[in-house]
């Protein structure tokens, strides 16, 4: 079975700041994708990143960077000089060797001017 | 490249009638996912298809929901009959087929609201 939690259900930051969304997994496959997702108040999910099992090289691109650690299941999230057009609901999700694709119950950050 | 294509995006039915969405995924995309999201919560994996043959459907309520990809490209998902408790944004998403490559994408969903 696969599990994805987000501890975090409402974080509320200031402009400028940097934010960490956490994510922790679960699943019994050796091959596995993690994802980031954003759904802005308009609703509609947006695709942020993929990372697969066997690439630990963490990555930025741009504000975003994120930081996977197979060692503690986790797959955390950081925006960098945070902007009030972050704000949304963050979603980690997991997909493990049958395509499923299972989310968290979701971060919303509020980022305030 | 065009993206998920959904409609209706809005649907208010009273409960116990019928309602259906459709789902038009991107071209080339042979996985297709509906996903439930109750307001507040992450979405939830109704059913998955790999073209035209169902994958996991382990979380729908069968006795209501059903769902078709007929010849591998649009889907529509009916609920019938519909009760208060489905009231929801559902979120059609397509991924192609090879294991892992690119993110599920999202069209903008269809919000019911059962009366």
């Amino acid at each position: 079975a696969q599990k994805v939690t987000q501890a975090q259900t409402e974080i509320s930051v200031v402009e400028k700041e940097d934010v960490t969304l956490d994510c922790v997994y679960e699943t019994r496959d050796t091959t596995y994708y993690l994802f980031w997702y954003k759904q802005p108040p308009s609703g509609e999910l947006v695709f942020l990143i993929r990372r697969n099992s066997f690439d630990e090289q963490n990555e930025i691109s741009g504000r975003y960077s994120w930081n996977f650690q197979k060692s503690t299941s986790s797959f955390n999230f950081t925006i960098t000089a945070s902007q009030v057009v972050d704000s949304a609901v963050y979603f980690c999700a997991l997909r493990g060797s049958n395509y499923k694709l299972t989310f968290g119950k979701g971060t919303l950050l509020t980022v305030n001017p | 490249e065009a993206g998920v294509a959904q409609s209706p995006r809005y649907k208010i039915i009273e409960k116990r009638q019928s309602v259906a969405f459709w789902c038009n995924p991107i071209s080339g995309h042979a996985t297709l996912y509906w996903y439930q999201q109750i307001l507040g919560q992450g979405p939830k994996l109704l059913i998955q298809f790999q073209n035209n043959g169902v994958v996991d459907d382990s979380q729908l309520p069968k006795d209501r929901f059903s769902a078709e990809r007929l010849k591998g490209v649009d889907s529509t998902l009916k609920i019938q009959p519909a009760k208060l408790e489905d009231s929801a944004v559902y979120l059609c998403a397509s991924s192609l087929l090879v294991s892992g490559q690119g993110g599920a994408f999202f069209g903008q969903g269809t919000r019911l609201t059962v009366v």
